[in-house]
Parts: C-alpha cells; sequence; structure tokens
C-alpha cells in the first residue's frame, strides 16, 4: 500500500519569500511523484513531476522538488513567492505495482499555501 | 497537450434524480480514466477505474449500483450517480493520461442535491 503525508495543513510566506512545502511517501515500488496544485473551485494542475533519472526536477511557475530516496520525501521549493501562488498544493505517488488500476494516485492531505504582501 | 474536460462543471438537481458526469480526453486516447471525489476541505478520494472496453474497479466502499461507470470509447467517460441524496454532493474531479503514469485532471463537476 502507498501512502503520503503532507507536513503542514497551513503554510503562510511573505512575497518574495522562500517557499517549502513538505512531501514524505510511502511506496513498496519505486515511485512516481507528483506535486499538482488546486485553485478554487477548478481542478488539479499539474507542476512537476519525478519519474527516474534526476532527482532534482523543475517545473511550472518556478516550482522544483528533489525526490530523496534516502529520506523518502519530495518536498517542493520556490525561491521568491509570488502573489498568485496562493492556492492548495497536493502531493501524491502513483500506483505502478500494476493490475486494474495501474497508475491511480494516493494523494496527500493537501497544504495550502498562504502569500502575505 | 494533454487536455482533460469535464461536463458539466456545475449541476444541481433534487433528491432522488439521477445525473450524469461526462470527461473526455480531449487531444488523446485514454484505455484508463479515474473518478475522484473530493469534499470541502478535503483531499481527493479514489472512486473507481475506468476501463475502456471492461467494468470499472471501484474502491472498497464505493457502491457500483449508486456510481455507474461506463468508458464507452478510448476518449469518453462517465460516472452516473443514480437516484442522488444530499450526502452525494461534493466535486467530482476525473483524470486521465496519454500514459496511465501521468494522469490530467479536468475542472471538476460540483454536484448539489437538494
Amino acid at each position: 500500500a502507498q501512502s503520503v503525508t503532507q507536513l503542514g495543513s497551513h503554510v503562510s510566506v511573505s512575497e518574495g519569500a522562500l517557499v517549502l512545502l513538505r512531501c514524505n511517501y510511502s511506496s513498496s515500488v519505486p515511485p512516481y511523484l507528483f506535486w499538482y496544485v488546486q485553485y478554487p473551485n477548478q481542478g488539479l494542475q499539474l507542476l512537476l513531476k519525478y519519474t527516474t533519472g534526476a532527482t532534482l526536477v523543475k517545473g511550472i511557475n518556478g516550482f522544483e522538488a528533489e525526490f530523496k530516496k534516502s529520506e523518502t520525501s519530495f518536498h517542493l521549493t520556490k525561491p521568491s513567492a509570488h502573489m498568485s501562488d496562493a492556492a492548495e498544493y497536493f502531493c501524491a505517488v502513483s500506483d505502478l505495482s500494476g493490475g486494474t488500476s495501474y497508475g491511480k494516485l494516493t494523494f496527500g492531505q493537501g497544504t495550502i499555501l498562504t502569500v502575505h504582501p | 497537450g494533454a487536455v482533460v474536460s469535464q461536463h458539466p462543471s456545475w449541476v444541481i438537481c433534487k433528491s432522488g434524480t439521477s445525473v450524469k458526469i461526462e470527461c473526455r480526453s480531449l487531444d488523446f486516447q485514454a484505455t484508463t480514466m479515474f473518478w475522484y471525489r473530493q469534499f470541502p476541505k478535503q483531499s481527493l478520494m479514489l472512486m473507481a477505474t475506468s476501463n475502456e472496453g471492461s467494468k470499472a474497479t471501484y474502491e472498497q466502499g464505493v457502491e457500483k449500483d449508486k456510481f455507474l461507470i461506463n468508458h464507452a470509447s478510448l476518449t469518453l467517460s462517465t460516472l452516473t450517480v443514480t437516484s442522488a441524496h444530499p450526502e452525494d454532493s461534493s466535486f467530482y474531479i476525473c483524470s486521465a493520461g496519454p500514459v496511465p503514469e501521468t494522469q490530467y485532471f479536468g475542472p471538476g463537476t460540483r454536484l448539489l442535491v437538494l
């Protein structure tokens, strides 16, 4: 079974400050990991993903995340927060163990990012 | 590329009626689509996996007779909430991908049952 834990349901930063959203996962197979962003009353937009290869992955809107196998972590960062980054962020792990639900996602609880002027 | 649409975006219905939600992949084909439900201030929970040409796979605790899924083609999956009740009010989101390993999400459908 897979699981995802996001530390901190709410994170508040000032505009221009570093954004750090934490994600730890549990998976019995090499994981595919994702970060999605959700704006109110909208679907999820893919920010970035890790499959294989380089452990530091860059995504859209200046976000990046680093896969650390030894720490089972996939934290999301952005050097300088912008007001438009205010949203809810979800970390997810993909089920690639086979079967009819191959590719299904297990999500963390979500982290609401607030950006103060 | 990799655009997923949903229709309708909002639906209000009376208790006891049925509601159909469509999920379409616009620029790719998908043999598998997923249906999630999201309650207010909560994360997404997988309801079922929709497989083209075969029966859907439901997660534990999801009533298959209540949430009917039909994957009619490689670009369309439908979720029908039968005999809807107020507790079925939620945000329903589908996902699909050109490859199952990467999923793209539709904009979601807000269902309100009165």
